[in-house]
């Protein structure tokens, strides 16, 4: 059964700084690999999503990489911004999305 | 384009009563997807509808849920005798197509109270 962890559980930051989320998971043999952000009380927004074929995708401040065989990925958020504070889920996919926990992160000026 | 949309946003129900929320798909797209989120579970997926093939309801947790999508569009999700463990905000999502080719894009979700 694919079991799908994120840490930190939380994280607060100064903005500007670099920051790195962690997603791991137990079955490697899946199809994809997908980033979301939910601001609170709202829905998710799909940031980054990695097929199993790729090793990293970017979209501006973002960057999703894949290590299938070791069962990770990581998303980096480059010079960070108040406006980056949400929750920041990542899920894996096999026949059905699988979720992590989250990382609830906070940016302050 | 419109995004997927959910009714109602809010629902509060006594316990007891049945209840029914609605999801509007992205247009065209095949695949339709419900998930829950609850404190403490996390996100967790519930059914999932491919276009006409049969549903995938491995995720429903009692025989008091149950879904249908009607013309390859718009779903409801139905609970019966709402129980206070439903409480909790219901997604939907949708795709161009099921499988790991396709992203899914979800709605702002429906929050179920249970009284």
């Amino acid at each position: 059964k694919q079991e799908v962890t994120q840490i930190p559980a939380a994280l607060s930051v100064p903005e500007g700084e670099n920051l790195v989320l962690n997603c791991s998971f137990t079955d490697s043999a899946i199809y994809n690999l997908q980033w979301f952000r939910q601001d609170p009380g709202k829905g998710l927004t799909s940031l980054l999503l990695i097929q199993s074929s790729q090793r990293e995708q970017t979209s501006g401040r973002l960057n999703a990489s894949l290590d299938k065989s070791s069962g990770r990925s990581t998303l980096y958020i480059a010079a960070s911004q108040p406006g980056d504070s949400a929750t920041y889920l990542c899920a894996a996919y096999t026949d059905k999305l699988i979720f992590g926990t989250g990382t609830r992160l906070q940016v302050f000026p | 384009g419109a995004g997927v949309s959910q009714s109602p946003s809010n629902k509060v129900t006594e316990k007891g009563k049945d209840v029914e929320l609605r999801c509007d798909p992205i247009s065209g797209h095949t695949a339709l997807y419900w998930y829950r989120q609850s404190l403490g579970q996390g996100l967790e997926f519930l059914i999932y509808f491919q276009g006409n093939s049969a549903p995938d309801k491995s995720g429903l947790p009692s025989d008091r849920f149950s879904a249908e999508r009607t013309g390859g569009s718009v779903s409801t999700l139905t609970i019966q005798r709402t129980q206070q463990e439903d409480s909790a905000v219901y997604l939907c999502a949708s795709s161009e197509g099921q499988g790991g080719l396709y992203e899914q894009y979800f709605g702002p979700g429906t929050r179920l109270t249970v009284t």
